[in-house]
């Protein structure tokens, strides 16, 4: 059973526009969610997190909205650009250091 | 600084043999994760060891997984035996970590191939 999803495993945006990764849990318990970019031949690099008791987060060109009822958070990239073409995960943990992982989401800005 | 870093960077071996993969987290750093990502398949936890004890070692995928970590330091995640379908990319990553959720921070990963 999968407690993390990321059902789009691509996307392309042009430049400039918006990207949004979307990321759906089902672990009620869940009450910290972090996004990491993740570069060929790179280990993930940490992004940005939210913490639920909130339900956005804002640094720089990258919002996370976090909505707790649909069990659903989102990262807004505005405004998009060729160096953020990676691959995207959302991690949930219930406050331990267990991440539970997402499959990933390849955004692909066009230049 | 110096991040974490990981060797080999990749590794081919034949079904049956030992491999032994190497981890150096950021220095001072005493929480130390190793997860597992096949293909198509998100990161999968396997241990987590705090200072050079490891409290959580439940997603060890079978007995042929172990790890160690020393002096707080350096850890070594060695898979006995191997199997084809413990072709993946192991990743390591270290936090400074006392309690809560952290900032994980990862190496670049080893990638394993099991012929």
């Amino acid at each position: 059973d999968q407690q993390v999803k990321q059902n789009s495993p691509s996307l392309s945006v042009q430049e400039g526009r918006i990207s949004i990764l979307n990321c759906d849990y089902t672990n009620s318990m869940f009450d910290y969610f972090l996004w990491y970019k993740k570069y060929p031949a790179e280990g993930p690099t940490f992004l940005i997190s939210i913490s639920s008791i909130k339900d956005k987060n804002e640094d720089g060109r990258f919002t996370v909205f976090l909505n707790k009822s649909a069990k659903h958070l989102s990262l807004h990239i505005v405004p998009s650009q060729p160096g953020d073409s990676a691959v995207y995960f959302c991690a949930a943990t219930s406050g331990t250091y267990k991440y539970i992982f997402g499959t990933g989401t390849r955004l692909k800005v066009l230049a | 600084g110096a991040g974490v870093s990981q060797s080999p960077s990749n590794k081919v071996t034949e079904k049956g043999k030992d491999v032994e993969l190497r981890c150096d987290p950021i220095s001072g750093h005493t929480a130390l994760y190793w997860y597992r990502q096949s293909l198509g398949q998100g990161l999968e936890f396997l241990i987590y060891f705090q200072g050079n004890s490891a409290p959580d070692k439940s997603g060890l995928p079978s007995d042929r997984f172990s790890a160690e970590r020393t002096g707080g330091s350096v850890s070594t995640l060695t898979i006995q035996r191997t199997q084809q379908e413990d072709s993946a990319v192991y990743l390591c990553a270290s936090s400074d970590r006392t309690s809560g959720p952290d900032t994980q921070y990862f190496g670049p990963g080893t990638r394993l191939t099991v012929l």
